[in-house]
């Protein structure tokens, strides 16, 4: 299995642009997560979907941020407008389940920079 | 609310060396799973070990085991024989049972192992 897939790797773009990060899932894993990773807040969850449905989004910033699941193997994080803040690695995990007894696999981020 | 403290932001050791990183974490909940992951610098999360609440024996996976003290609340990894390979960050994780996967994560402590 390739593990989980994100792209980009990098985005450079410019504070207002539209910034879409993508995610695909390990084949089979019902629930898939996106966090957000910066040196201020450390690690933390912004979403998390069980069978392509938003289950808790407590952890989005604010209204700029929205992310879909339009099928079990593809996902997306959108960030519109974007700002220097949000300047951070951002990562896509799956898990088999959610019941923790099955491991987060993690992509290897998409680091972002807004200037 | 659950949090998760790692009160070391940087730790050295000596290739062959044992070494021990600590994490403490607060919650009421009796059921849950705490996990040690790693960040090399190539960013990708890699999960190192796991534990049960519930199981009162140490978790050990090779080079590393943990000391898990329920009543303490205290999680620490220790990584016997330190290896170049294992400089990284690593990142202590909470997970509450059956509550969907949400892992909370400690603030991450950078771990260099010197030749």
């Amino acid at each position: 299995d390739a593990g989980v897939i994100q792209s980009p790797r990098h985005e450079v773009t410019e504070m207002g642009q539209e910034v879409t990060l993508r995610c695909k899932p390990i084949s089979g894993h019902d629930y898939l997560f996106w966090y957000r990773q910066t040196m201020m807040r450390g690690l933390e969850l912004l979403i998390y979907f069980n069978n392509n449905v938003p289950i808790d989004d407590s952890g989005m910033p604010e209204d700029r941020f929205s992310a879909k699941m339009p099928n079990a193997s593809f996902s997306t994080l959108k960030i519109q407008p974007s700002e220097p803040r949000d300047s951070a690695v951002y990562f896509c995990a799956s898990s088999l389940t959610g019941t923790g007894q099955e491991t987060q696999y993690f992509g290897p981020g998409t680091r972002l920079l807004v200037l | 609310a659950q949090t998760v403290t790692q009160s070391q932001p940087e730790m050295s050791v000596q290739e062959a060396e044992t070494v021990t990183l600590s994490c403490t974490y607060d919650t009421s909940e009796n059921n849950y799973y705490l996990f040690w992951y790693k960040q090399p610098p190539s960013r990708q999360m890699i999960l190192v070990i796991r534990q049960e609440a519930y199981k009162q024996q140490n978790a050990t996976e090779n080079r590393f085991s943990v000391n898990f003290q329920k009543a303490a609340k205290s999680f620490s990894l220790k990584i016997s024989d330190s290896q170049l390979g294992d400089t990284a960050m690593y990142f202590c994780a909470f997970y509450r049972y059956n509550q969907g996967g949400k892992l909370i994560f400690g603030q991450g402590t950078e771990l260099s192992v010197k030749p």
